[in-house]
């Protein structure tokens, strides 16, 4: 069964380091999103991504963050000088066209130090 | 933008008891009601969903119920195992676009043998 992997499956940084989160979507999947679940709290929505820009992004995603689809398969998280806060467990998800379900990657958790 | 409420936050069960968690939602314009389960060190799946054309579905020992008047959607798990125990999500999004779910804040489920 297809599934959405994601690399690392932890990173530790120090803070003002740039780091950067790898993702493999379904490959047929249209749609694309980063989401962070900071420790025992709910998961909330980054980004998404579609037809190679961003469609919505939240307010949580600031200048220091950015995406890329570089080469058709990988969808990378890039943030640019990470701060303390910015730990937390971070989802990639893909999703084929129309009205389909999202499919969740095991996530990379990302402690900042 | 969407709030998502969900209780309880902790529920503890024995094999066999019913498992009944509740979300209210805000947005009178959310139309789709995702439920996704995760494990430990997993992401979130999606376990079953329910449109607001409909007011329950069922898949198995899983039901959903919604009640679009009182803004309330509810996850039902009959013949709990331990296997069913996880952290529980609920979210609410709107059709269209992005599909960007606004998740709760969880229901971490403990099913004693």
């Amino acid at each position: 069964e297809p599934e959405v992997t994601q690399t690392p499956s932890h990173q530790v940084t120090q803070m003002g380091q740039e780091v950067i989160l790898r993702c493999v979507p379904i490959s047929n999947h249209l749609y694309f999103y980063w989401y962070r679940q900071i420790l025992g709290q709910k998961v909330e929505f980054l980004v998404s991504f579609y037809n190679n820009e961003i469609s919505e992004k939240s307010e949580i995603f600031d200048d220091q963050f950015s995406v890329e689809r570089p080469d058709g398969s990988n969808f990378t998280l890039k943030i640019r000088s990470t701060k303390l806060e910015d730990s937390a467990m971070y989802f990639c998800a893909s999703r084929a066209g129309g009205p389909s379900e999202q499919f969740f990657g095991p996530g990379t958790r990302l402690t900042v130090l | 933008g969407e709030n998502v409420e969900q209780h309880p936050s902790t529920l503890s069960v024995q094999e066999g008891d019913s498992a009944v968690i509740k979300c209210t939602y805000s947005d009178s314009a959310s139309n789709y009601f995702p439920w996704y389960k995760q494990e430990l060190g997993k992401g979130p799946q999606l376990i079953i969903d329910i449109r607001s054309n409909v007011g329950e579905k069922k898949d198995q020992r899983i039901a959903v119920t919604l009640n679009k008047t009182a803004k309330h959607f509810s996850l039902h798990i009959t013949e709990t195992q331990p296997e069913d125990s996880a952290v529980y999500f609920c979210a609410a999004s709107k059709t269209g676009g992005s599909y960007i779910p606004t998740f709760g804040r969880g229901t971490s489920l403990i099913v004693h043998p």
